[in-house]
């Protein structure tokens, strides 16, 4: 089993529409939680961290439930633009893991 | 500001060739990252640097693979000899705690 697993997609959705991913982790050491994007050909970028307590950032909303072990990211409202790959990553001591993202694709 | 700078971005070589990939971190940030990306793959982390030491190096596929940090504001990746099954890219990143920052990356062919 992988440390760090995604849904690859991809996801196809209307402009406007909601879309949710979800990302499980499997150590539970792990003590900090990120969503990157990553557009194609370019390199990930720091979208948001996830916090315990969720966190909220426009129209994008990051959720972690350590019980379950897996981490959310919500997207309201989506652009064009949002279309991208989506990477969670988790990281412990000395340990740093990536899943291999999920693609979103949103439609006109 | 500038972030974290690589270079070449793009590098083709023949098989058997020593490779050298350069990365500059973003300045303050102390931990360093080297990983490689492919579509089999993903994303892998190779090397992790803090304070200029190698921390794990788990992640290094083997002896022909090897990474410096002589200071703060560099690093290297080298592999020798190249072989095809190399070819990805490869990305440095920064961090100053936990969340990364990623360079453009060096698009790696070997034929």
């Amino acid at each position: 089993r992988k440390e760090v697993e995604q849904d690859p997609g991809p996801f196809n959705v209307p402009e406007g529409a909601t879309v949710a991913f979800n990302c499980t982790y499997s150590n539970s050491a792990s003590q900090s939680f990120f969503w990157y994007r990553q557009d194609c050909r370019k390199e990930p970028k720091l979208l948001m961290s996830v916090y315990s307590s969720g966190n909220e950032d426009g129209r994008f909303t990051a959720q972690l439930n350590r019980a379950s072990q897996y981490i959310s990211l919500l997207i309201r409202d989506s652009k064009l633009s949002d279309s991208a790959t989506y990477l969670c990553s988790t990281s412990g001591t000395y340990k740093y893991i990536f899943g291999t993202g999920t693609r979103l694709k949103v439609l006109a | 500001d500038a972030g974290v700078i690589q270079s070449p971005r793009h590098e083709v070589t023949e098989m058997g060739q020593e490779v050298t990939l350069r990365c500059k971190p973003i300045s303050g940030h102390n931990s360093l990252f080297w990983y490689r990306q492919t579509m089999m793959r993903g994303l892998e982390l190779l090397i992790y640097f803090n304070n200029n030491v190698p921390i794990d190096d788990s992640g290094m596929p083997e002896d022909r693979f090897s990474a410096k940090m002589p200071n703060a504001s560099f690093s290297t990746l080298k592999i020798q000899p190249s072989e095809p099954r190399d070819s990805a890219v490869y990305f440095c990143a920064s961090s100053p705690s936990y969340e990364q920052y990623f360079g453009p990356g060096t698009r790696l062919t070997v034929t």
